[in-house]
This record gives C-alpha cells, sequence and structure tokens, in this order.
C-alpha cells in the first residue's frame, strides 16, 4: 500500500518562501505529484518529480530524494493567491494515485 | 493538458434516491477516468477505475452496487449513486489521466452532494 504523510498546516506572510514536506511509503514508486487545491475547487497539476533533483516552474518547485522517500514543494514570493491545500501524491502500477491528507497554505498580508 | 466537466456541480436530494453525476472530457479521449470523493478538509480518496467500454474497477471498501459507474464513450463516464443516505454526502471529483504513461491527472471541478 501508499502511505504519505506531510504537515496539516503553514502560515506565512506575502512575499515569504514555504517548503512543504512529504515523506512516503510506496510498495512500488513511480514518483512524487503535488496538486493545489482552492477551497471547493478541483485539485490541479502542480508538478512531477520522477528523478532526484529540483524541478522548476515559476514560482514553484519540487523537490525529490528518492533514497530518502522524501520530497518538497517550494513556494517562492508567496502571493495571497497561494492561500490554498496542497497535496503530495504517489502513484501505483495502474496509475491509480494516493494523495497525502494535505497542508493548508495560509498567506497573511 | 485536458479540460474536464463535471455536471452537476451541486444537487441536494432525499434521501433514498438515485443521482447520477457526469464527467465529461471536452478536448482529450479518456479510456482511463477516475472518481474521488473528498470530505471536508480531507483528503481525496479513490473510489474507482473508470475504463471505457469494460467495467470499473472499484477500491476496497466501496460498495459497486451502491456506485455505479457507467464509462460508455471515450469523452463521458457517470457515477450513479443509488439510494443515496446523508452518509453519501459529499464532494465527488473525477479525473481523466492524459495520456497512456503519465502519472498526470486532470480534474474536474466536482459534484457536491448533499443528501437531506
Amino acid at each position: 500500500g501508499q502511505s504519505l504523510e506531510q504537515p496539516s498546516e503553514v502560515t506565512a506572510v506575502e512575499g515569504a518562501i514555504v517548503q512543504i514536506n512529504c515523506t512516503y511509503q510506496t510498495s512500488g514508486f513511480y514518483g512524487l505529484s503535488w496538486y493545489q487545491q482552492h477551497d471547493g475547487g478541483a485539485p490541479t497539476f502542480l508538478s512531477y518529480n520522477a528523478l532526484d533533483g529540483l524541478e522548476e516552474t515559476g514560482r514553484f518547485s519540487s523537490f525529490l530524494s528518492r533514497s530518502d522517500s522524501y520530497g518538497y514543494l517550494l513556494l517562492q514570493e508567496l502571493q495571497m493567491k497561494d492561500s490554498a491545500s496542497y497535496f503530495c501524491a504517489v502513484r501505483d502500477d495502474d496509475y491509480k494515485l494516493s494523495f497525502g491528507a494535505g497542508t493548508t497554505v495560509t498567506v497573511r498580508a | 493538458g485536458a479540460v474536464v466537466s463535471q455536471h452537476p456541480s451541486r444537487v441536494i436530494c432525499k434521501s433514498g434516491t438515485s443521482v447520477k453525476i457526469e464527467c465529461r472530457s471536452l478536448d482529450f479521449q479518456a479510456t482511463t477516468m477516475f472518481w474521488y470523493r473528498q470530505f471536508p478538509k480531507k483528503s481525496l480518496m479513490l473510489m474507482a477505475t473508470s475504463n471505457e467500454g469494460s467495467k470499473a474497477t472499484y477500491e476496497q471498501g466501496v460498495e459497486k452496487d451502491k456506485f455505479l459507474i457507467n464509462h460508455a464513450s471515450l469523452t463521458l463516464s457517470t457515477l450513479t449513486v443509488t439510494s443515496a443516505h446523508p452518509e453519501d454526502s459529499s464532494f465527488y471529483i473525477c479525473s481523466v489521466k492524459y495520456g497512456l504513461n503519465t502519472d498526470t491527472q486532470y480534474f474536474g471541478p466536482g459534484t457536491r452532494l448533499t443528501v437531506l
């Protein structure tokens, strides 16, 4: 089975940097994904790491260390619109995703 | 990416009735769609995998006779909650697996079901 752990809440001010960690235990690993979900909305795909290292997409970056079963999502230059829930996810052989419990990011002015 | 729609966005029904939720892939032919449910402030829980032209695959603990899934075309999957009860009230979200060998899924906007 799959098991993912991430912090439940993070609060930061506008312009700050936030790092959301995710540790996982999986029977087979094919990559770590990150999704953003605003209140009442649909999850939207942010990033995907299959190999070790850092992937940068604008203000958001994602990192993976397969040997440590660990990844993180880095949110830079925080904006109010970044207030949302962020989920890490892993998939299995059948491309089914298992999600972490989610991290609620609150950005304050 | 893929554009996914769901209908209805919100539905309120009486206990004992059945509710059908549609998930459409508007710009991509999806052989595989997924159905999730999400309780408030909780994570997404996979309910079933919907495969075009074949029976859906249900996750452990999900009653297939209660949550009927039909994937009759490459652009449409439906989830029918039969004999709904208040405990079925939840946010139901579908997703499309985008491409053959990809981890990326594109999600519909979700359907808020409230059973009175």
